[in-house]
């Protein structure tokens, strides 16, 4: 059974640009989360999304956004980068809304220069 | 705030010592998991404890929720340089749309040879 599978691996941007990042939950899983993770903050979540509709949502700006496709392949999309901005994002699926732990992808390394 | 706390943030120990490490809140959980996280990884599910006073081993590594089901114990037995990385306890509280999950502020180990 593949895993979680986060694409691109590594991103450098620069400020005021916008970026998009790909997820592909494992086989069977329809709820997908996005994470950002830093060293000061840790583990930040920024949304999630079951059956193609956002379910919950972080404490994030709108420049912050995602969406999920009939197949549960997950996109987040962040625009105006700022400096900030810079962080590993994790995408994450489990099974269904009574699932009892997550299944990371190996995230997304974004930097903003 | 963090709505659930770890300690130690940082352990460094020599290879055969034994170690805990703790994930505190005030609130009640429905469950509670346990990661180990890699450097440049996502996140690897150990394992995930549900009943009060549950105690769940897994090889040398030890798992505890607590009665109140409020904090959870990782005890190590000897550790070994593989189990270097990041500790991150996470907790779930069941909202209407479903689990939400609350991640603790990481404990970093490193086992030294």
């Amino acid at each position: 059974k593949a895993g979680v599978t986060q694409t691109p691996r590594y991103l450098i941007k620069t400020r005021g640009q916008q970026v998009t990042l790909s997820c592909s939950p494992i086989s069977g899983h329809r709820s997908v989360s996005w994470y950002q993770q830093t060293p000061g903050q840790g583990l930040q979540f920024l949304f999630e999304y079951f059956s193609e509709t956002q379910r919950n949502k972080g404490n994030f700006p709108g420049r912050f956004s995602g969406r999920q496709f009939s197949n549960s392949r997950s996109e987040m999309n962040v625009s105006t980068l700022e400096l900030g901005d810079s962080a590993l994002y994790l995408c994450a699926s489990r099974e269904g809304a009574a699932g009892l732990g997550y299944t990371f992808g190996s995230g997304t390394r974004l930097t903003v220069v | 705030t963090q709505l659930l706390e770890q300690s130690p943030q940082f352990l460094s120990i020599q290879e055969g010592e034994n170690l805990t490490v703790y994930c505190n809140s005030s609130s009640v959980f429905s469950s509670l998991q346990w990661y180990r996280q890699e450097p440049g990884e996502g996140p690897v599910l150990l394992v995930t404890v549900v009943t009060g006073g549950e105690v769940k081993k897994l090889k040398r590594l030890t798992f505890q929720f607590g009665d109140a089901r409020k904090d959870s114990s990782l005890h190590i037995t000897a550790a070994q340089t593989g189990d270097t990385g990041l500790y991150l306890c996470a907790g779930a509280r069941g909202g209407y749309t479903g689990n939400q999950f609350y991640f603790g502020t990481g404990t970093s180990l490193t086992v030294i040879p």
